[in-house]
């Protein structure tokens, strides 16, 4: 079955600093994978996905993301963090074939200080 | 961009009394919707999958009976809490899949939050 793992409940980082949320995945087959982020009590917005192509995702809002397939792995990252980025992050694979249901991972709570 | 709604946004509901949450996608067409549920601080946990035109799919551990979906047209979906108690008070979540992207995009609706007294 596919799934994904967020190992870190929470991630502290200063504003202006680099920001890693580690996500990994156990797939069969050709992995369809996602981030998401989401505010208190609002629903998730999408931040990028990996289908194919190029390992480096760019992604919404400066964030981007690294898929390697060796380490089965697709860590998401931004060069400066801001404050306003502070909310909980959700990887995600695709279940199956096109038109299924995401698996999510547990969520991480990013804190971003001043 | 594709967007879906959700209507309530918040509901409070005494134990015992049936809610019915609506899911529509806004400007795309989606023969495809789930349902999630999600509890304070935790993962999405997906509950079923709605096709339109027919039976909703369940996941394991997912009373169909009470839990109900209805998907009668391609832009709406429905979920009905019936017999509600305490336990089933939680942010339920709504996503629709665009029958037109190559990727079968997936978009999220905004939530529900289901308060049972």
């Amino acid at each position: 079955a596919q799934s994904v793992a967020q190992p870190e409940d929470q991630v502290n980082v200063a504003e202006g600093n680099p920001l890693t949320v580690k996500c990994t995945y156990s797939v069969s087959g050709n992995p369809y994978l996602f981030w998401y982020v989401q505010y208190p009590n609002r629903g998730l917005q999408f931040l990028l996905k990996y289908i194919t192509g190029d390992n480096l995702v760019k992604g919404s809002y400066g964030f981007e993301a690294e898929f390697n397939k060796s380490q089965t792995s697709f860590h998401l990252k931004k060069p400066s963090a801001l404050v306003s980025d502070s909310a909980l992050y959700f990887c995600a694979v695709r279940r199956g074939q096109a038109g299924t249901a995401l698996i999510f991972g547990k969520g991480t709570t990013l804190s971003v200080s001043s | 961009g594709a967007v879906v709604s959700q209507h309530p946004s918040w509901v409070i509901c005494k134990s015992g009394t049936s809610v019915k949450i609506e899911c529509r996608s806004l400007d795309f067409q989606a023969t495809t919707m789930f349902w999630y549920r999600q509890f304070p601080k935790q993962s999405l946990m997906l509950m079923a999958t709605s096709n339109e035109g027919s039976k909703a799919t369940y996941e394991q551990g997912v009373e169909k009976d009470k839990f109900l979906i209805n998907h009668a047209s391609l832009t709406l979906s429905t979920l009905t809490v019936t017999s509600a108690h305490p336990e089933d008070s939680s942010f339920y979540i709504c996503s629709a899949n665009d029958r037109t992207s190559d990727t079968y995009e997936q978009y999220f609706g905004p939530g529900t939050r289901l308060t049972v007294t």
